[in-house]
């Protein structure tokens, strides 16, 4: 089956940029698109079709897929970002949607 | 506007068969482009992907999970049901539907989620 992974927690201080990697054989070949999930509430996506933000997302949340690795980018990472974020693909060969195991973004 | 409200037991006893509904608003399931997903996510765990239904009647499952779930849609009555049989205390989780989009798979509305507890 196919796999996403993702490290388990990213650490950045306030200001500056956070990238997230997201891993997978040949996902440059597939759409990657990521969600952002604060407890309590339901997941938010924030990049789709690898680069797209969709409205409402602020400018600073960017998205990259080349190769084997998707990264999110959060720039000027404000304290309001501290979350756990998943990658997710859609697996031609299985029919399946995949999600990375998820990273924790701690600002600090 | 999009909502997704899903609902369902709370609690379910091992072995036993779950029903989950999702009803939708603010757009239709006939929308060619536009499908249901089920996602979940144990205590501390992460998110799962489960199934998905589009307008087109295509169903797609989880290769683990396939022999226990079923996915079906009523147009008429903008819901999506989701069963899960055999339930066992490892699926205790929150459930959550989503409007999937075709194109990327990206699932852009997220409903509240329903939190399902398998024991006896």
């Amino acid at each position: 089956s196919y796999e996403l992974t993702q490290p388990p927690s990213v650490s950045v201080s306030p200001g500056q940029t956070a990238s997230i990697t997201c891993s997978g054989d040949k996902l440059g070949d597939k759409y990657a698109c990521w969600y952002q999930h604060k407890p309590g509430q339901s997941p938010l996506l924030v990049i789709y079709l690898n680069t797209k933000r969709p409205s409402g997302i602020p400018e600073r949340f960017s998205g990259s897929n080349s190769g084997n690795t998707a990264t999110l980018t959060i720039s000027g990472t404000q304290a309001m970002d501290e979350a756990d974020y998943y990658c997710q693909a859609w697996d031609r060969s299985t029919a399946n949607v995949v999600f990375g195991g998820g990273s924790k973004l701690t600002v600090l | 506007q999009v909502t997704l409200k899903e609902s369902g037991p709370v609690l379910v006893k091992p072995t036993e068969t779950l029903t989950l509904t999702c009803i939708v608003s603010g757009f239709s399931l006939s929308n060619a482009r536009m499908g249901v997903s089920w996602i979940r996510q144990p205590p501390g765990k992460a998110l799962e992907w489960l199934a998905h239904i589009f307008s087109i009647d295509e169903k797609s499952y989880s290769t683990s999970l396939k022999s226990r779930l079923t996915i079906s849609k009523d147009t008429s009555k903008s819901q999506v049901v989701l069963t899960m049989t055999n339930m066992d205390p490892v699926d205790t989780a929150t459930y959550f539907c989503a409007r999937m989009r075709l194109v990327g798979f990206e699932s852009d509305v997220w409903g509240q989620g329903t939190t399902v507890t398998v024991s006896s």
